[in-house]
C-alpha cells in the first residue's frame, strides 16, 4: 500500500453514461497525476495538478474528460458520455515537488472502467 | 516523436538466476529514468531511478545501467525470486517536468 487510494476499484457502466472517479493522494504531496492504462501497455499521462492548479493536460484528455482538485487534496476525474474506447485502468499518482522539482511518484491501485 | 520503449515483451528466468530487462529511449533531453514494477491488479511500484549524469546505480538486488551514447537503459535483478514476477516498465521524466512517459513493459516470469 503506497498511501494513495482510489475509489471505486471497479466500475462497469453503459455507453453514454457519466462516471466519476476519486483519488486521495498521500497527504503531504502537492502534486497529483492521472494516467490511463490499457491492457499490455504502459500508463499514459492524462493530466496533473500542483495543489489546486491544473498545470498540464494531455491531448488524450478530450472534452468529455474533466479533472478537478478543488482544495488541493483529493481529486476527481469525470468522464461524460462514456464510449467503449474509454475502457481502461485509470491510475492516480502523487508526489512532493520542491522548487519545481518533483520527487518520486507513488501510484494508487487504479480504477478499472468497463464500458459496455 | 518522443518515446520510451522496451526490446522484449516477455522474459522467463529460473529462480536464482539473474534477470536483465532492457529499455530504449529516444529523447536525449530526459533528466532521469525510472524503473517500475507492476503486479497484476496493482498500480506501478517504484524500484529505482537514475539521473542522466550517472551511468550506474545500485539498490537492493537491483542495478540500473544507463548508456546515453546508444540511449539504452537496463535493469538487472540479482538472484531472481518468484516474487519478482511482474511487468516491468521503464519511464522517463524531466527534473522540472511532471509527467512520466512509460514504455510498453516487459513481463518477467520466474520459474521455481
Amino acid at each position: 500500500d503506497t498511501g494513495v487510494s482510489q475509489n471505486p476499484r471497479h466500475k462497469i457502466t453503459k455507453r453514454g453514461q457519466n462516471v466519476t472517479f476519486r483519488c486521495d493522494p498521500i497527504s503531504e504531496h502537492n502534486r497529483l497525476y492521472w494516467y490511463r492504462q490499457t491492457l499490455g501497455q504502459g500508463p499514459e499521462f492524462l493530466t496533473y495538478f500542483q495543489n489546486e492548479a491544473q498545470l498540464e493536460k494531455s491531448r488524450l484528455l478530450s472534452d468529455r474528460f474533466s479533472a478537478e482538485r478543488p482544495k488541493g487534496s483529493f481529486s476527481t476525474l469525470e468522464i461524460q458520455r462514456t464510449e467503449q474506447g474509454d475502457s481502461a485502468m485509470y491510475l492516480c499518482a502523487s508526489s512532493l515537488a520542491l522548487a519545481g522539482v518533483s520527487l518520486e511518484q507513488f501510484f494508487g491501485p487504479g480504477t478499472r472502467l468497463t464500458v459496455l | 516523436g518522443e518515446s520510451v520503449g522496451l526490446h522484449l515483451p516477455t522474459l522467463s528466468v529460473q529462480e536464482g538466476d539473474n534477470s536483465i530487462i532492457n529499455c530504449a529511449y529516444s529523447n536525449s533531453a530526459s533528466d532521469y529514468f525510472i524503473w517500475y514494477k507492476q503486479e497484476s491488479g496493482k498500480g506501478p511500484q517504484f524500484i529505482i531511478d537514475i539521473r542522466s549524469n550517472m551511468d550506474k546505480r545500485q539498490g537492493q538486488r537491483v542495478t540500473v545501467l544507463l548508456n546515453k551514447t546508444v540511449k539504452h537503459l537496463s535493469l538487472q535483478i540479482a538472484a531472481t525470486q518468484p516474487g519478482d514476477s511482474a511487468v516491468y516498465f521503464c519511464a522517463e521524466n524531466r527534473v522540472y517536468g511532471g509527467k512520466l512517459i512509460f514504455g510498453q513493459g516487459t513481463e518477467l516470469s520466474v520459474k521455481p
